[in-house]
C-alpha cells in the first residue's frame, strides 16, 4: 500500500519569504500522480499543483512549484514569495490511476502553513 | 457552476442517533467518494462508488454506509454514530480515466461537513 509523509506538521514565515514543504511518499509503482492541496480555513480543498511521475520536468503553477525526486520518492512544494493568502495546510497527496477504476488518493498528515504580517 | 455540494455543514449529534449526510454533483461524474480528516491523519477514504449502485469499501469503512442510487447522489450515512467518529467529511467526485485518456479530471471537493458526536 502506498504511504505519504509530510514531516513537518507546522510552518511559519515571513511575508515575501520563500517556504519549502517537505513530502515523502512510498510506492512500487513506476506511473503515479502526485498532488498538492490547499484547506484555508474554509476548509475547502483547493489543487494546488499536480505532477505525472513520467514528467521528469518539475510542475509550477505561478508562485508555486514542486522539486519532484522520484528515485528518492521525494515531492517537495516551494511558494515563492509567499502572501498571507497562502496561510492554510497543505496536503499531499498520491494517486495511482487505474483505467476505468477508482481515482483514489492516498494523503499525507498535512502541513499547518503561517504566513506572518 | 460545477460543483460538489454537501449538507450540512456542521452537524451535532448524540451517540446512536442515526444520521445522513448528503452529497450531491452536477457533473455527471461516475466517480465519487468520501474522506474523513482527522488532525494528523491526513484525509482518509470511507467509500467509494464507481457507478450507480456500484460501490466499494475505502480505507476506514466501519460504521458507514452509503448508497448511490443515482449518479449525482452518493449520501453518507451513519447507523449509530459513537464519538469515535466526530471528524470532518469530505465528499468528492471526478470523471473515471478510460483508456487513452490522461488525467485530466482531478477530484471535486465539496465543502465539508463538521460532525461532532456527543
Amino acid at each position: 500500500a502506498q504511504t505519504v509523509t509530510q514531516s513537518q506538521p507546522e510552518m511559519s514565515v515571513q511575508e515575501a519569504e520563500t517556504v519549502t514543504l517537505s513530502c515523502t511518499y512510498d510506492t512500487s509503482e513506476s506511473n503515479y500522480y502526485l498532488f498538492w492541496y490547499k484547506q484555508p480555513p474554509s476548509r475547502q480543498m483547493i489543487l494546488v499543483i499536480r505532477q505525472e511521475a513520467y514528467k521528469q520536468q518539475n510542475a509550477t503553477e505561478n508562485r508555486f512549484s514542486v522539486n519532484f525526486q522520484k528515485a528518492a520518492k521525494s515531492f517537495s512544494l516551494k511558494i515563492s514569495d509567499s502572501q498571507l493568502g497562502d496561510t492554510a495546510m497543505y496536503f499531499c497527496a498520491f494517486m495511482k490511476p487505474f483505467l476505468g477504476g477508482a481515482q483514489k488518493l492516498v494523503f499525507g498528515q498535512g502541513t499547518r502553513l503561517t504566513i506572518n504580517p | 457552476e460545477a460543483q460538489v455540494t454537501q449538507n450540512p455543514r456542521y452537524l451535532i449529534t448524540v451517540t446512536g442517533k442515526k444520521l445522513t449526510v448528503t452529497c450531491s454533483q452536477n457533473m455527471n461524474h461516475e466517480y465519487m467518494s468520501w474522506y474523513r480528516q482527522d488532525p494528523g491523519l491526513g484525509l482518509r477514504q470511507i467509500y467509494y462508488s464507481m457507478n450507480v449502485e456500484v460501490t466499494d469499501k475505502g480505507d476506514v469503512p466501519e460504521g458507514y454506509k452509503v448508497s448511490r442510487k443515482e449518479k449525482r447522489n452518493f449520501p453518507l450515512i451513519l447507523e449509530s454514530p459513537s464519538p469515535n467518529q466526530t471528524s470532518l467529511y469530505f465528499c468528492a467526485s471526478s470523471r473515471t480515466l478510460y483508456p487513452g485518456g490522461s488525467y485530466n479530471s482531478p477530484l471535486h471537493f465539496g465543502n465539508g461537513t463538521r460532525l461532532t458526536v456527543t
